[in-house]
């Protein structure tokens, strides 16, 4: 099974800033990575595929990058609504999500 | 627009059986591979099972292989899932989720219902 680690587990940004969050593979996954975002009491919202695809209707602010075993979603201001848990996963060989990271108001 | 609407979940002894629905609508649901995603309390995600568009393709993870069976009806535009001899480790919220950009029974999930929580204890 492929283990996908986040890092890192919280991060403590203010609004406007610059957000990176990190995605790890235990082996390769190509470029078969997606980004989703959760809020408190709601269902995951798909943002990238792909690696680097954004989904419909997802603003240009989020952008995903890597492939092989690095992936990085990158928000490049933070909006008040961006606040919350961010989870990758992989459709490569089999699927399995990582832990999350919180990203939280600092 | 596209919707996802679970029911079914509840309190359940462990041992017992339950059965979660999903009701799509805003979309062609007989065309696209439809899932379950699971979330334990205060956890993160887990993929539970899979069912290709006519069926013909099933997976389940090894958490719940043997005691759950997921099946669909596309006359209906309905998704479901059979859970059988439940642990206090299924406790969770179920999310419905349609499959995208899928490959070798492998999908990315566009669209989630808002899920139906599943309470195994005794």
């Amino acid at each position: 099974e492929i283990v996908l680690t986040q890092s890192p587990a919280t991060l403590s940004l203010s609004p406007g800033e610059r957000a990176t969050l990190s995605c790890r593979a235990s082996q390769s996954v190509s470029s078969y990575l997606a980004w989703y975002q959760q809020k408190p009491g709601q269902a995951p919202r798909l943002l990238i595929y792909d690696a680097s695809n954004r989904a419909t209707g997802i603003p240009a602010r989020f952008s995903g990058s890597g492939s092989g075993t690095d992936f990085t979603l990158t928000i490049s201001s933070l909006e008040p609504e961006d606040f919350a848990v961010y989870y990758c996963q992989q459709r490569s060989n089999w699927r399995t999500f990582g832990q999350g990271t919180k990203l939280e108001i600092k | 627009e596209v919707q996802l609407v679970e029911s079914g979940g509840g309190l359940v002894k462990p041992g017992g059986s339950l059965r979660l629905s999903c009701a799509a609508s805003g979309f062609t649901f007989s065309s696209y591979s439809m899932n379950w995603v699971r979330q334990a309390p205060g956890k993160g995600l887990e993929w539970v099972s899979s069912i290709s568009s006519s069926s013909s393709y099933i997976y389940y993870a090894d958490s719940v292989k043997g005691r759950f069976t997921i099946s669909r009806d596309n006359a209906k535009n309905s998704l479901y899932l059979q859970m059988n001899s439940l642990r206090a480790e299924d406790t969770a919220v179920y999310y419905c989720a349609r499959g995208f950009y899928c490959s070798g029974g492998s999908c990315y999930y566009d669209y989630w219902g808002q899920g139906t929580l599943v309470t195994v204890s005794s």
